[in-house]
């Protein structure tokens, strides 16, 4: 079946612009995650999703991040007013069920602030 | 809190050589752990994992890894390395599943 997916695949944006990065999990999938991946650098949590809960907004580095997820399905990860830092490889992933620790990565958007 | 280490950054080896990459975490419990492998302009892919009981686990593409707590280790094996294992090897610890932390990545050049 379909993976996750996620677009775009790369984005070049001017410092000071609002960038949004788009996820469509594994359908059927209630575990939705956000990551950051800089370079030489292990994978940072931003941001998790399950079911209808709350969020857990806790790996947001500032309050330029937000992320959304309507209908329990597709993400939205939004930053505002980017900076130079904000360049990174931003990965998708998605968890069947929240007993299972099984991620599914999807192929990452990478984020070029200029 | 946890943390993972990889001492290696890089690691090159020959086609058909043995393979061990390291991982070290810190967590004051049992740990979750697990190794993912990212290659070029993909996501990660889940290579096997230790959540509890024999310590030796066995995974995907021939890869293995040995939990050892006195040595807080994880590492990964690999009796013969192919040239399409070429890729980036990440570690991760985590008790939590939006609490997993990773290691910052062993990239692995296979020679011909």
């Amino acid at each position: 079946g379909a993976g996750v997916s996620q677009s775009p695949s790369n984005k070049v944006t001017e410092k000071g612009k609002d960038v949004e990065l788009r996820c469509d999990p594994i359908s059927g999938h209630t575990a939705l995650y956000w990551y950051r991946q800089s370079l030489g650098q292990g994978l940072e949590f931003l941001i998790y999703f399950q079911g209808n809960s709350a969020p857990d907004k806790s790996g947001l580095p500032s309050d330029r991040f937000s992320a959304e997820r309507t209908g329990g399905s597709v993400s939205t990860l939004t930053i505002q007013r980017t900076q130079q830092e904000d360049s990174a490889v931003y990965l998708c992933a998605s968890s069947p069920d929240p007993s299972s620790y099984e991620q599914y990565f999807g192929p990452g958007t990478r984020l070029t602030v200029t | 809190a946890q943390s993972v280490t990889q001492p290696d950054i890089h690691i090159t080896v020959s086609e058909g050589a043995s393979l061990e990459l390291r991982c070290n975490y810190s967590y004051g419990a049992t740990p979750y752990l697990f190794w993912y492998v990212q290659s070029p302009g993909q996501g990660l892919q889940l290579l096997l994992k230790y959540f509890s009981g024999d310590t030796l686990v066995q995974g995907i593409k021939g890869f293995e890894a040995e939990f050892k707590r006195s040595q807080s280790s994880f590492n990964l094996r690999k009796p013969s390395v192919h040239w399409s294992d070429a890729a980036e090897y990440f570690c991760a610890v985590g008790p939590e599943r939006n609490d997993m932390r990773f290691g910052a990545g062993t990239r692995l050049t296979v020679k011909p």
